[in-house]
Order: C-alpha cells, then structure tokens, then sequence
C-alpha cells in the first residue's frame, strides 16, 4: 500500500507571497492532519480534517488554513508568508476512528521564506 | 493541557551498547503514548505506542518502552544499538478526544559511535 505522499517537497518562496502544500492520504484513510516542524519551537500541531470538514486546529494565526476534498486529499495554505514560516511541513493520516488510530507521516514540504 | 518532555537534546551511544532515551508526560487522565523516529530528510515511522495493559511494549526495530505511571515516564529502550538508529527520536501523547491530535516531545538526537 503506497503510503502519505507530500508534494512539493521543497519550496522557497519571498515574504508576502502565499503558498499551497498538498498532501495524498493512504488508501482508505480519511483523516489528514498537518504538523509545522522547526528547530525552536519542534513539532506543532495545525489542524486536522476529516470527511473534509476541520475537527482541530492548533494555536496558529489565520494565515493557516486548510481544506480536504472528497478523496480525503488535503491541502494547506499559507497565505502572506512571514520568515518565521520556514519549517518542514508533515502531513499525518489516519483511519481518523478516534485517538487510538496510528497516524502515518509523509516525508514533509521543506519550505524556505526568504 | 497535556505536555510531554523529553530531557535529553542529545545522546551519544557506542555502536552495540544499550540505550535508553526518556520522555516524561503530564496529563490528568490515562495517556496514550507513541514513540516515532525521524531520519534525515524523511517523515516520521512509528516506533511503538502504549494504549492499556502491559506495561512494557515492543515495536519494531528491536525497541521497547516502559510505561511507569508513579513516574509519567515512557522510557524507550534498545539492548544493543546499530550504526543505523542514528536518527532524532520523539516522545508524544494522543489525549482522549474524538479526534486525532499529538502532542510531541522536543526530539532526542541520538548518535552512534563506532
């Protein structure tokens, strides 16, 4: 079974511009959940979508969001990048039953703001 | 709110000596615990993960962990430790919520000497 795919995976963008990261679940999975990884601050929950309505969002401003489409297929926006947006970004599914189901990682986008 | 520390940045392990990398948690109720490893330039794979019962599970790899509630620690163990486990581990807990969200340690690098 192929497992989380992640693309781009790297990105190097200017401040003020925006960026759009996808994210293909496993087969059969319907939770997508997002994950920002930086040095600092390690890593930080985003928010989590389900038969594509959001059920958790982490402590991030509004320039974060995200959305899921009706093949579980998930994207995540960025809007008005900031330099303290550069960090790896991982996309996590699961069967998304509840906190029990595994989650599965993608090898993440690598983004750069410059 | 649930946290979960791990207290060791890094660790360095002879090739073939045992290890042992600790992650601590604080949570009111019964956690639900995994551990995950990251390589280089990859996602996270699922080491192990504690629910209920035994206290003591296996995953893969030849690693195990110890769940000691008097402690809130879920220590993770490997007898003899291989050129290839180099890698930043991390400790994170998944609370009892319809939905899945993990919290995650700060990672512990470990590095293996020959």
């Amino acid at each position: 079974k192929a497992g989380v795919t992640q693309t781009p995976r790297y990105l190097i963008k200017t401040r003020g511009q925006q960026v759009t990261l996808s994210c293909s679940p496993i087969s059969g999975h319907r939770s997508v959940s997002w994950y920002q990884q930086t040095p600092g601050q390690g890593l930080q929950f985003l928010f989590e979508y389900f038969s594509e309505t959001q059920r958790n969002k982490g402590n991030f401003p509004g320039r974060f969001s995200g959305r899921q489409f009706s093949n579980s297929r998930s994207e995540m926006n960025v809007s008005t990048l900031e330099l303290g947006d550069s960090a790896l970004y991982l996309c996590a599914s699961s069967l998304g039953r509840d906190f029990t189901d595994t989650q599965y990682f993608g090898p993440g986008t690598r983004l750069t703001v410059l | 709110a649930q946290s979960v520390t791990q207290p060791d940045i890094h660790i360095t392990v002879s090739e073939g000596a045992s290890l042992e990398l600790r992650c601590n948690y604080s949570y009111g109720a019964t956690p639900y615990l995994f551990w995950y490893v990251q390589s280089p330039g990859q996602g996270l794979q699922l080491l192990l993960k504690y629910f209920s019962g035994d206290t003591l599970v296996q995953g893969i790899k030849g690693f195990e962990a110890e769940f000691k509630r008097s402690q809130s620690s879920f220590n993770l163990r490997k007898p003899s430790v291989h050129w290839s486990d180099a890698a930043e581990y991390f400790c994170a807990v998944a609370v009892n919520s319809g939905y899945s969200t993990l919290t995650f340690g700060k990672g512990t690098m470990l590095l293996v000497s020959p």
